[in-house]
């Protein structure tokens, strides 16, 4: 089975804090993505990946960056944590265009 | 630009009756169509897609999902519902590429 696995399930920062919050999967996909997720918004695309060292901005990149050093892992960076960035984080992975996504258990982040 | 709209934040449905979760979208090219599926405290499961061919799918769970061209809508189904179905389900169009855009989801409610 694909494992995607977000580093930590909870995390609580303080405001202007820089943060970084990792994703690895385990299936050699090329296409890795990064949500967050806010009840009654859904799922929203932050930044996604379809090669390493290849990154493209999703709806809301603002606040923002990404890394991808390796086909296997995929970084999301809050430059400045800011109290709307409290939020739960959600990497995906997947292979192609039309395949479905695999996701992570997600990481709650909280910014105090 | 792409959207999708899941018009019931939450629908109730008493265990045994059928259910339906709506999803209506608008993305350009060929669609290819997803739903997934969140239990409490668990990341996004796959429950099935449309990408070409019958315009009936079937996927996990029992739950099957019909594409209508005309109307733009891929409504999620189960023709017998069950407590353990009770979840937030989300409706995921991608257009050309791989950006999936995910609905604000639906949180469905199956009383015993």
């Amino acid at each position: 089975d694909v494992k995607v696995t977000q580093s930590s399930r909870y995390l609580v920062k303080r405001t202007g804090e820089k943060v970084f919050l990792e994703c690895v999967q385990d299936m050699d996909h090329e296409n890795m993505f990064w949500y967050r997720q806010d009840p009654g918004l859904g799922l929203r695309l932050i930044y996604f990946s379809y090669d390493v060292k290849m990154k493209e901005k999703g709806d809301i990149p603002e606040g923002y960056s990404v890394s991808r050093e390796k086909k296997e892992r995929f970084s999301l960076i809050l430059e400045s944590a800011s109290t709307n960035q409290t939020s739960m984080y959600l990497c995906a992975s997947s292979t192609g265009t039309t395949t479905e996504a695999f996701f992570g258990q997600g990481t709650r982040l909280t910014v105090v | 630009a792409q959207s999708v709209a899941q018009p019931e934040d939450q629908v109730n449905v008493a265990e045994g009756n059928p259910l339906t979760v709506k999803c209506t979208y608008s993305v350009s090219g060929n669609p290819y169509l997803f739903w997934y599926v969140q239990y409490p405290n668990r990341g996004l499961q796959f429950l099935l897609k449309y990408i070409t061919g019958d315009n009936l799918v079937k996927g996990s769970y029992g739950f099957e999902a019909e594409f209508n061209k005309s109307q733009t809508s891929f409504h999620l189904k189960k023709p017998s519902a069950l407590v353990s179905d009770s979840a937030l389900y989300f409706c995921a169009p991608r257009g050309g590429g791989f950006k999936t855009i995910f609905g604000a989801g639906t949180r469905l409610f199956v009383k015993a």
